[in-house]
């Protein structure tokens, strides 16, 4: 067990550039999701795959962004035409269905700059 | 799910235990308590999770009041790695696929400070 893997740790953009960060998940768990963080608040939950289908997207969730998770394994977050705003930390983490009361795995997260 | 109040920072001598409330007076008779902390730079990580019984694993310990409104972690020897954001979450732990209880709602919670 690895633990949720995420790359980059970090990436500076500059406003309206796109972005992608990766995430691979504990190779057993099938559920993944995404959260966001922002300075000084508690994650934000963004959207969650079970297995390669995305079950639910937050409103946070604008259409400049897009999640992937083509073959139920790693994920892809995707953010268009980066704005100011879009600066956070994005943390993704996994879990198994009816895997008990544990919760989840997190990973250490991609930080974006939007400069 | 039901919404946490906890104090936004706390101050521990290392050695010491530190203990942190949380208050969820409108939680559901289903919900559970369940604690995570996140060191700066990093994800947030499991620390612990109860119903009604007070719980204890190699990381800490969590007592929960009769009425269930409100609960304490504490970890027994604070050290300096313990420096953290720690969040208390209530939600229904059942990760059933036709419901929304696959969601962590996480508040600010309680930086804690372990000094030397």
């Amino acid at each position: 067990d690895t633990g949720v893997s995420q790359n980059p740790r970090h990436k500076i953009t500059k406003r309206g550039q796109n972005v992608t960060f990766r995430c691979d998940p504990i190779s057993e768990h099938n559920r993944l999701y995404w959260y966001r963080q922002t300075l000084g608040q508690g994650p934000e939950f963004l959207t969650y795959f079970q297995n390669e289908a995305q079950l639910e997207k937050s409103r946070l969730l604008s259409d400049r962004f897009s999640a992937e998770r083509p073959k139920g394994s790693f994920s892809t977050l995707e953010i268009q035409r980066t704005e100011q705003g879009d600066s956070a930390m994005y943390l993704c983490a996994s879990s198994r269905i009816r895997q008990g009361t544990n919760g989840y795995t997190f990973g250490s997260g991609t930080r974006l700059t939007v400069v | 799910d039901a919404k946490t109040t906890q104090p936004t920072s706390m101050d521990c001598a290392e050695g010491r235990a530190a203990n942190l409330p949380c208050n969820h007076s409108t939680i559901s008779g289903n919900e559970y308590v369940y604690w995570y902390r996140q060191i700066h730079s990093q994800g947030p990580q499991y620390i612990i999770h109860g119903l009604k019984n007070n719980e204890t694993n190699e990381m800490a310990s969590l007592i929960i009041t009769e009425d269930r409104k409100s609960s304490t972690l504490i970890l027994p020897h604070a050290t300096l790695r313990d420096t953290a954001v720690y969040y208390c979450i209530v939600r229904v732990a059942r990760l059933n696929s036709g419901g929304s209880n696959y969601k962590l709602t996480f508040g600010k919670g309680t930086l804690l400070t372990v000094n030397p």
